[in-house]
């Protein structure tokens, strides 16, 4: 057990419709990470926010938006969902922009 | 170009032996940290080890250990006494301007496509 957690766990949805995966970095850790796995673009990251600000960003879509809270945890929002936003999404945390990322178990989404 | 090059899709070894999976790198920043990461096939991404480019040992942890040749940017991945239980998918990942950032940080990884690694009884 890495220390983070995300949820739901799976999600199932349909074209067109917006969702909200959760994450909540491990205890101390103040960097949160976005990423998404498919198929076809491996494991790709999506964005990074420290201690409630926006850090970095990757291959987001402007249809997947992030924010994390003052309690640090972190919710990332995907809208206008396609057949190709099937993935698994991971969160990550670190303490700080060194060392170990911790990734949690992520969420599968899948869009029909 | 790619800037993670793992060229190994898939392995088999027999178990207790040593496995070496191959990593290379590009980059020209000159603070970076590699790490590898194991995918059983629950879909969990597990942490191994990392190594940061000025580090001057070789990370190990446990039976893991990262040959890191910093001027041929490679930096395989050594399992020794290999078990059962190590089959799994393993990927090597980079961070490029390694704190570049006080606190904050640089960026995410960037990942390979992984090696499929299935250990033999």
């Amino acid at each position: 057990d890495s220390g983070v957690t995300q949820t739901p766990k799976h999600l199932i949805t349909a074209t067109g419709q917006r969702v909200t995966l959760r994450c909540s970095p491990r205890s101390g850790d103040l960097s949160v990470y976005w990423y998404q796995q498919s198929l076809d673009q491996g494991l790709q990251f999506l964005i990074q926010y420290y201690n409630g600000e926006e850090r970095a960003k990757g291959n987001i879509l402007e249809r997947f938006s992030a924010q994390q809270f003052p309690d640090l945890h972190s919710e990332l929002n995907l809208s206008s969902l396609e057949l190709g936003d099937s993935a698994l999404y991971f969160c990550a945390s670190s303490v700080g922009g060194r060392g170990e990322q911790y990734f949690g178990p992520g969420t599968r989404l899948t869009v029909t | 170009a790619q800037k993670i090059t793992q060229t190994q899709p898939g392995m088999f070894v027999q178990e207790k032996e040593a496995v070496t999976l191959d990593c290379t790198y590009d980059t020209s920043d000159q603070s970076y940290g590699l790490f590898w990461y194991k995918q059983p096939s629950s879909g969990e991404m597990i942490f191994l080890i990392y190594q940061g480019s000025y580090d001057e040992q070789n990370a190990t942890e446990g039976r893991y250990s990262l040959n890191f040749q910093k001027a041929r940017k490679s930096a395989n991945l050594v399992i020794s006494a290999s078990q059962l239980g190590d089959s799994a998918m393993y990927f090597c990942a980079m961070r490029e301007r390694e704190g570049a950032n006080s606190g904050g940080g640089a960026d995410g990884l960037t990942f390979g496509k992984g090696t499929h690694l299935i250990i033999q009884p």
